[in-house]
């Protein structure tokens, strides 16, 4: 049972686009919700995250909206660059979980020159 | 650089055989989280410790084991290794035991034969 999706296992946009990756979750218990991006051969990185109480939060470039209601959240790039290429998962927590993340299986994103 | 670090960078055994892989948090951090990343899937959390303790429990295997020794680092046990068991092995640490954002290493790339 996938409690985090990832529905689009790839992504293509063109540098200077916006690149938006998708993420959905079952789990009503989820409370807080990350972005990890991941690099060949290197562990995940933390990007940016969201805790339930808000629906946006934003760090430059990154802006990550959340929609409780439909429990789908949403990672936006602007503008995107041929240095975000990664793989970029989407992770959940919550306190009854003791924190553990639930990831999804990723979105491979290539920004393209 | 995340400040985990994990040894050894790559592993190549055998069926039935027992492997030790280990990690050592970032300076500071008191817990540690081992997740297993199979090919083309998510991150699954397979264990939690936090100060020596063991926390949280994932979808970890009965061959598989961990423990965080005093100094803080920790070794997760895989025993009587089957195919299926080859992975990436992923090691992060946070501040405390309820922290949202976990830092993660390099990884483990585990080959059974």
């Amino acid at each position: 049972d996938q409690q985090v999706k990832q529905n689009s296992p790839s992504l293509s946009v063109q540098e200077g686009r916006i690149s938006i990756l998708n993420c959905d979750y079952t789990n009503s218990m989820f409370d807080y919700f990350l972005w990890y991006k991941k690099y060949p051969a290197e562990g995940p990185t933390f990007l940016i995250s969201i805790s339930s109480i808000k629906d946006k939060n934003e760090d430059g470039r990154f802006t990550v909206f959340l929609n409780k209601s439909a429990k789908h959240l949403s990672l936006h790039i602007v503008p995107s660059q041929p240095g975000d290429s990664a793989v970029y998962f989407c992770a959940a927590s919550d306190l009854t979980g003791r924190r553990a993340l639930t990831f999804g299986s990723g979105t491979r994103l290539q920004v393209q020159p | 650089d995340s400040g985990v670090t994990q040894t050894p960078k790559h592993l190549i055994t055998a069926t039935g055989q027992r492997v030790t892989l280990r990690c050592s948090p970032r300076s500071g951090d008191l817990s540690v989280y081992w997740y297993q990343q199979s090919l083309d899937q998510g991150l699954q959390f397979l264990i939690q410790y936090y100060n020596g303790e063991e926390r949280a429990k994932g979808n970890i295997l009965e061959r598989f084991s961990a423990q965080q020794f005093p100094d803080l680092h920790s070794e997760l046990n895989l025993s009587s290794l089957e195919l299926g068991d080859s992975a990436l092995y992923f090691c992060a640490s946070s501040v405390a035991g309820w922290d949202n954002e976990q830092f993660f290493g390099p990884g483990t790339r585990l080959t059974v034969l």
